[in-house]
C-alpha cells in the first residue's frame, strides 16, 4: 500500500478534459516536488511532467500538473486517443527517506 | 542522446545469484544519480534505491535495504543491481532510470526493462 494515493482508474471522452489525483500527507507531497509519468503496456513509462508543473521538452501543452497542500493533480485537456495509458505521480517522502509512487491510475479514452 | 541500455532477460531459480546492468551513454555517466525501479507483473512501479556513480554514495528504499545491492562502475558507466540468492517473488520488470539535476523523483530517461522471471 502506497502512503501516496491515486484512483486505479479514470475515463473521458475525446476532446474533455480529466484529471488525475494523487493524495499523500505533509511528509511527501506537501513539502516536496511532485512528478508524473506516462506508461504504455510493455514499455518504460515517460517522465511527463516534473518540479510539480514543468513539462519536458516533447510533452504537449495538453498535460500540465498542479499542487495544493499534501495532494497534487495532472491535467490532460483535449483529450486523445493515444492518452491512453497508466499514468503514475512520485514524490519524495521526508519520512520514509524514499522515493515513493502513487499505485498508478488507468486512464481510458472512451 | 541519452541512452540507458540495460541487460538482457533473466531467468533464475530460487536461491541463484544474479546480477543485471545498465549502461549509460550520452552524457557524463558519473555525475547524475541512477535509480532502479521494480515493476511486479501488472504492478505498479517501485523505488529500490539509487547511486551516485561519482562516489558511489547508496541510498535504499526501506523495502528493498538487505535484500538488493546497488553498485556503480564509472569506468565503463555501467550500473548494476544484484541479488545473493533470488526468490519468486523477485520476478519482475527492473528499470533503470536517470535522475534529473533537480528533484528526487524526476527520472528523465528510462532503460528499456530488464525481465527477471524466477521459477523452480
Amino acid at each position: 500500500q502506497s502512503v501516496v494515493t491515486q484512483p486505479p482508474s479514470a475515463s473521458g471522452i475525446p476532446g474533455q478534459r480529466v484529471t488525475i489525483s494523487c493524495s499523500g500527507s505533509s511528509s511527501n507531497i506537501e513539502g516536496n516536488t511532485v512528478n508524473w509519468y506516462q506508461q504504455f503496456p510493455g514499455t518504460a513509462p515517460k517522465l511527463l511532467i516534473f518540479d510539480t508543473d514543468a513539462r519536458p521538452s516533447g510533452v504537449p501543452d495538453r498535460f500540465s500538473g498542479s499542487k495544493s497542500g499534501p495532494s497534487a493533480s495532472l491535467a490532460i485537456s483535449g483529450l486523445q486517443s493515444e492518452d491512453e495509458a497508466d499514468y503514475y505521480c512520485a514524490t519524495w517522502d521526508d519520512t520514509l527517506k524514499s522515493v515513493v509512487f502513487g499505485g498508478g491510475t488507468k486512464l481510458t479514452v472512451l | 542522446e541519452v541512452h540507458l541500455v540495460q541487460s538482457g532477460p533473466e531467468v533464475k531459480k530460487p536461491g541463484e545469484s544474479l546480477k543485471i546492468s545498465c549502461k549509460g551513454s550520452g552524457y557524463t555517466f558519473s555525475t547524475y544519480w541512477i535509480a532502479w525501479v521494480r515493476q511486479m507483473p501488472g504492478k505498479g512501479l517501485e523505488w529500490m534505491g539509487t547511486i551516485y556513480p561519482g562516489d558511489s554514495d547508496t541510498r535504499y528504499s526501506p523495502s528493498f535495504r538487505g535484500q538488493v545491492t546497488i553498485s556503480a562502475d564509472r569506468s565503463t558507466a555501467t550500473a548494476y543491481l544484484e541479488w545473493s540468492g533470488v526468490k519468486a517473488s523477485d520476478t519482475a520488470m527492473y528499470f533503470c532510470v536517470r535522475r534529473r539535476s533537480s528533484g528526487y523523483s524526476a527520472f528523465d530517461n528510462w532503460g528499456q526493462g530488464t525481465p527477471v522471471s524466477v521459477s523452480s
